[in-house]
């Protein structure tokens, strides 16, 4: 059974920094470029950052571009997102999920990530 | 980038049959999208991959009553036999070298 289970998620004041982890089993995680997706309360889905099968490769939404860092361990089959500098706008549930062919196949259940002082 | 347009809210009665869509913007007519439904509270699941020429594969355990088609820039996605569980947000997804895009979902309301 593919599953993905976020954590790391908690109350953060602005200005602060948070990191999220996504622990993968079920499925070859090395094979597959990553992604976290956020959901701000009562909002749609926002695409946050992207990360190919190795590592090599990242992209960022403009909205966070500069203050998150997208990474990965294939050897523990780990995603992770550094968040810096946090905003109450980044007041959000965060998502990880898994692409294949271009699309997402896999959702995590999301951790939630309040920003307030 | 690519941007994907759905309509806000949708609604259709039990049992029935309806048909969201999902518009992708001018150049980007030939991308492959998902589908994802999010019920109320939970997390999104993944529906199906939906290619430009209809063809669709959906993924596990998602019933036979969601079906998908194409028509130009146009991606349908179409739920049969309306169930009270399918009252959902559906999204559509795509994306390009830089990123991941979603639309702004549609809100499916059975009556």
């Amino acid at each position: 059974e593919v599953q993905l289970v976020e954590s790391g998620g908690a109350l953060v004041q602005p200005g602060g920094s948070l990191r999220l982890s996504c622990a993968a089993s079920g499925f070859t995680f090395s094979n597959y470029w990553m992604h976290w997706v956020r959901q701000a309360p009562g909002k749609g889905l926002e695409w946050v950052s992207r990360i190919n099968s190795d590592g090599s490769s990242t992209t960022y939404a403009d909205s966070v571009k500069g203050r998150f860092t997208i990474s990965r361990d294939n050897a523990k089959n780990t995603l992770y997102l550094q968040m810096n500098s946090l905003r109450a706008e980044d007041t959000a549930v965060y998502y990880c999920a898994g692409i294949l062919s271009r699309v997402t196949e896999y959702w995590g259940q999301g951790t939630l990530v309040p920003v307030s002082s | 980038q690519p941007v994907l347009t759905q309509s806000s809210s949708a609604s259709a009665s039990l049992g029935s049959s309806v048909k969201l869509t999902c518009t992708l913007s001018s150049g980007h007519s030939s991308n492959i999208i998902a589908w994802h439904q999010q019920q109320p509270g939970k997390a999104p699941r993944y529906l199906m991959k939906l290619e430009s020429s209809g063809t669709y594969n959906k993924g596990s355990g998602v019933p036979d009553r969601f079906s998908g088609s194409s028509s130009g820039a146009d991606r349908y996605l179409t739920i049969s036999n309306l169930q009270s569980e399918d009252e959902a947000d559906f999204y559509c997804e795509t994306w390009d070298s830089n990123t991941q895009v979603f639309g702004g979902g549609t809100k499916l309301t059975v009556l």
